[in-house]
């Protein structure tokens, strides 16, 4: 079946710096949805994309969708406490109501 | 608005036993779901209910079933409960999917299983 792998497990960084979160498939995405689960907490939606090549931007967060429509990616810029959580990603191929989910990149803030 | 409430919220049982997870939305959503959460994983999808009146199995329906009552409810039960089964259970709803895109799901807060 189709899976999706989300890299890497964990990040850690200090509070500026940035962090990128990336997703991979090896069959074309019909589009691809990101979350964002705080500790204890359910997941949040953050954004869809659709199309090849689609660049969306939230603040400091960049998304991005591949131009083969096989990967994707987050990138926050100069991260800040609140940014802390498990960020994943969630794909699906065409006509299908079932969402294929990544493991999650947790990102921890280092005190 | 309460958005997706799921209960209860923390439940322990003994193998064998059964339980009924209980899911409603307020959002007059078509589409709900019900995923399982185990550590270091993503979300897992068990059932799901395009719309009223329909379900299907998801990725691991094995050991569980589902009831879409009417369109705000979508309930899940277990009926022989094993520890394998111990997880976070997530409900989620969401508009019917459009013709080339998914809609984003809207989340409860969760139930906390464990099977002992």
């Amino acid at each position: 079946g189709q899976q999706v792998m989300q890299i890497p497990q964990y990040q850690h960084v200090q509070e500026g710096e940035d962090f990128t979160t990336y997703c991979n498939s090896s069959t074309t995405l019909s589009n691809i949805q990101w979350y964002k689960q705080r500790p204890g907490g359910h997941p949040v939606f953050l954004i869809q994309l659709v199309k090849s090549g689609e660049v969306k931007k939230q603040k400091r967060l960049t998304f991005q969708f591949g131009e083969a429509k096989k990967n994707s990616s987050l990138h926050i810029t100069a991260t800040q406490t609140t940014d802390v959580g498990t960020y994943f990603c969630a794909a699906s191929g065409d006509s299908n109501y079932q969402l294929i989910w990544g493991a999650g990149t947790k990102l921890i803030i280092k005190p | 608005n309460a958005g997706v409430t799921q209960t209860p919220k923390f439940q322990v049982l003994k193998t064998g036993q059964s339980m009924t997870l209980q899911c409603a939305q307020d959002m007059n959503h078509n589409s709900m779901y019900w995923y399982r959460q185990d550590p270091g994983m993503g979300l897992r999808l068990i059932y799901y209910s395009a719309s009223e009146g329909t379900t299907d199995k998801g990725e691991v329906p094995n050991g569980y079933n589902v009831s879409r009552l009417n369109k705000r409810e979508f309930s899940l039960r277990l009926e022989s409960a094993a520890p394998s089964q111990t997880s976070v259970y997530f409900c989620a709803s969401s508009r019917e999917r459009g013709s080339n895109s998914n809609q984003p799901q809207h989340f409860g807060d969760g139930t906390r299983l464990s099977i002992l």
